[in-house]
């Protein structure tokens, strides 16, 4: 069975305050993709990033961060000095050789100015 | 490109009237995919097709629920007849395996609302 868990399901900061958002998947597939999406206020959902199950690097963009464990199955996200503009609902949808993109149920993030 | 393009932005509609919700996906994206999110189910695909021939359909709720694409540029979500239930925001995707990252891009979404 395929499925993401987002254990979180509400998160609330204080501005400038660093948060993880953590995300854990199950899969059998050995091949998959791991991503995270923004929803914010408006409804859109915006992609922010993208793992393939060979690529273990994390990686930094700006105030944001990823770090991807295979042998925890985990893929969590961080915001650093988190901003007013950061709240919103993140998924972390998974894609496998069946291309159904799954979403977890989502951690919704407040950042109280 | 404009992205994912989805219309109405905005359905309200009496219980029992057809509504069909439009999409056109990005030029070149052989995949399009058919979401709905409600509070209590989440984000769920009901259906998704590639090169415009439909794969998988098992999360179409119902028979009340159709999904046609009849070229490359556009698909329709179809529910005939509508009931209160259906009320949700119906998100359209496209994605092409020959894109390096492999993601989906997602339209604005439409919210149905059935009164």
């Amino acid at each position: 069975a395929q499925k993401v868990t987002q254990a979180q399901t509400e998160i609330s900061v204080v501005e400038k305050e660093d948060v993880t958002l953590d995300c854990v998947y199950e899969t059998r597939d050995t091949t998959y993709y791991l991503f995270w999406y923004k929803q914010p206020p408006s409804g859109e959902l915006v992609f922010l990033i993208r793992r393939n199950s060979f690529d273990e690097q994390n990686e930094i963009s700006g105030r944001y961060s990823w770090n991807f464990q295979k042998s925890t199955s985990s893929f969590n996200f961080t915001i650093t000095a988190s901003q007013v503009v950061d709240s919103a609902v993140y998924f972390c949808p998974a894609r496998t050789g069946a291309n159904n993109l799954f979403f977890g149920t989502g951690t919704r993030l407040t950042v109280i100015p | 490109d404009a992205g994912v393009i989805q219309s109405p932005r905005h359905e309200v509609t009496e219980m029992g009237q057809e509504v069909t919700l439009r999409c056109k996906p990005i030029s070149g994206h052989d995949y399009l995919f058919w979401y709905r999110q409600t509070m209590m189910r989440g984000l769920e695909l009901l259906i998704y097709f590639n090169n415009n021939v439909p794969i998988d359909d098992s999360g179409m709720p119902e028979d009340r629920f159709s999904a046609k694409m009849p070229n490359a540029s556009f698909s329709t979500l179809k529910i005939q007849p509508s009931e209160p239930r259906d009320s949700a925001v119906y998100f359209c995707a496209s994605s092409s395996l020959a894109d390096s990252w492999g993601g989906y891009t997602f339209g604005s979404g439409t919210r149905l609302t059935v009164v």
